[in-house]
Parts: structure tokens; C-alpha cells; sequence
């Protein structure tokens, strides 16, 4: 079943613009991640914030997380060409089992235009 | 670093094959997972293993097993191939007691024809 939903579905900016990604979910979860992944490529982990944080920085990126609203948001500061990808939401929820499984959402796709 | 590999890139076979597909993770991770991935669909969970020799159902395993004799070795079975199992096929693999974080290998893109 799926269960983060990226909004929006494809974004368009100019190089050095901020890119802005929104998730929402819906059961309740342990952490959320962020994944990308570069066109035809496997994902790459990106960041991961846990149900009791609010904010969370790595480089240019910036998650924010509210599990009142059962959603989160993803901000790369001064996007480059090389950040055109699309990205991922992936929750670990509190009910999976040992093996911690994950549930992603459909992608958000990014381009950065030089 | 992590690595997971995957045997194939591409991969076309026929409708009505047996196709197998490898994934091989060099971290000693008990965590392996099979997805699939469509336009518009995001990833969907088809098969995982916590161990060696043990596996459980995702969202979509319906057409698919699975087989897992060895820790590093998660393989994807189609046990006969339909021109609807034609998708980008991602393996995973996760440490135990992790925060779930996955590392994924490259992608298999199968086109069944």
C-alpha cells in the first residue's frame, strides 16, 4: 500500500532557485526518509528524520517533519543542474516488523535548469 | 561503503520464461527487499527476507517468488513471465536495528515481449 504522496509531481526551476518538495502520509511512523534517485539509477538515501524531531539539516537540504499534519517537506537551497533527479519519501512505521520494511511514496520529479 | 549489485541492467525475455533475477549485498545486512518500479506508481514492495531462508509477502507478490540460501544473496523468481511484469525491478538491503535506512543496487529494467 502506499503511503507518503508527493506533492508536486514534477517541479521546474532555474539554477540557484530553491526546490521544495511536500509529503503527507498517513499511519502513523518511526521516521520518514528522503531518497533520490538519478534517471534509470537505484535510490540513494538522502536524509532521515525521526517522529520526535521537527527539523533537520544536511548541506543544502532541509526536512522538516509535522506528525500532527502527517507530513513533511524536503528544501535543496541553491539547486544546481546536478541536483535534476526525482526524490523520494519513505516512511518506516511503527507497526512493520523486524525486518523494517519501508513504504515510499510515487516521487516527486525535479528539474534544475542551468 | 555499501554495495549492492544487481546481475542484469537489462534484460528482455518471453512471455512464459522463467526468469531469475540477482541481488547480492557485500554488508552482511539480514534485511533484503525486492520492488518494482512503474511510472507514476512509485516503488511497491514485493517480496523481503530477514534472514536467511525466510521471506514474507509486500504489497504485489502475486507472479513472484523468492529465494534466499545465502546472506548476501536475495534472488527474484518470475515463474513465468507476463508482459505486465515488465518494470524497473530494485533490490535493497538494510541492517537490523537500523532506522530502516535502505541501500539499493543499480536496477534491473526487464521487458518482457
Amino acid at each position: 500500500s502506499q503511503q507518503g504522496e508527493e506533492d508536486p509531481q514534477a517541479l521546474s526551476i532555474q539554477e540557484g532557485e530553491n526546490a521544495t518538495m511536500n509529503c503527507s502520509y498517513k499511519t502513523s511512523i518511526n521516521n520518514l526518509q528522503w531518497y533520490r534517485q538519478n534517471s534509470g539509477r537505484g535510490l540513494v538515501h538522502l536524509i532521515l528524520i525521526r517522529s520526535n524531531e521537527r527539523e533537520k539539516h544536511s548541506g543544502r537540504l532541509r526536512v522538516t517533519l509535522d506528525t500532527s499534519k502527517k507530513s513533511s517537506s524536503l528544501l535543496i537551497t541553491a539547486s544546481r543542474a546536478a541536483d535534476t533527479a526525482s526524490y523520494f519519501c519513505a516512511t518506516g512505521d511503527i507497526s512493520s516488523g523486524s525486518a523494517r520494511q519501508l513504504t515510499f511514496g510515487s516521487g516527486t520529479q525535479l528539474t534544475v535548469l542551468p | 561503503d555499501v554495495k549492492v549489485t544487481q546481475s542484469s541492467r537489462y534484460l528482455v525475455k518471453r512471455t512464459g520464461e522463467k526468469v531469475f533475477l540477482e541481488c547480492v549485498q557485500d554488508m552482511d545486512h539480514e534485511n533484503m527487499f525486492w520492488y518494482r518500479q512503474d511510472p507514476g506508481l512509485g516503488l511497491r514492495l514485493i517480496y523481503f527476507s530477514y534472514d536467511v531462508k525466510m521471506k514474507e509477502k509486500g504489497d504485489i507478490p502475486e507472479g513472484y517468488s523468492v529465494s534466499r540460501e545465502k546472506k548476501e544473496r536475495f534472488s527474484l523468481i518470475l515463474e513465468s513471465a507476463s508482459t505486465n511484469q515488465t518494470s524497473m525491478y530494485l533490490c535493497a538491503s538494510s541492517a537490523p536495528g537500523s532506522s530502516y535506512e535502505q541501500y539499493f543496487g543499480p536496477g534491473t529494467r526487464l521487458t518482457v515481449t
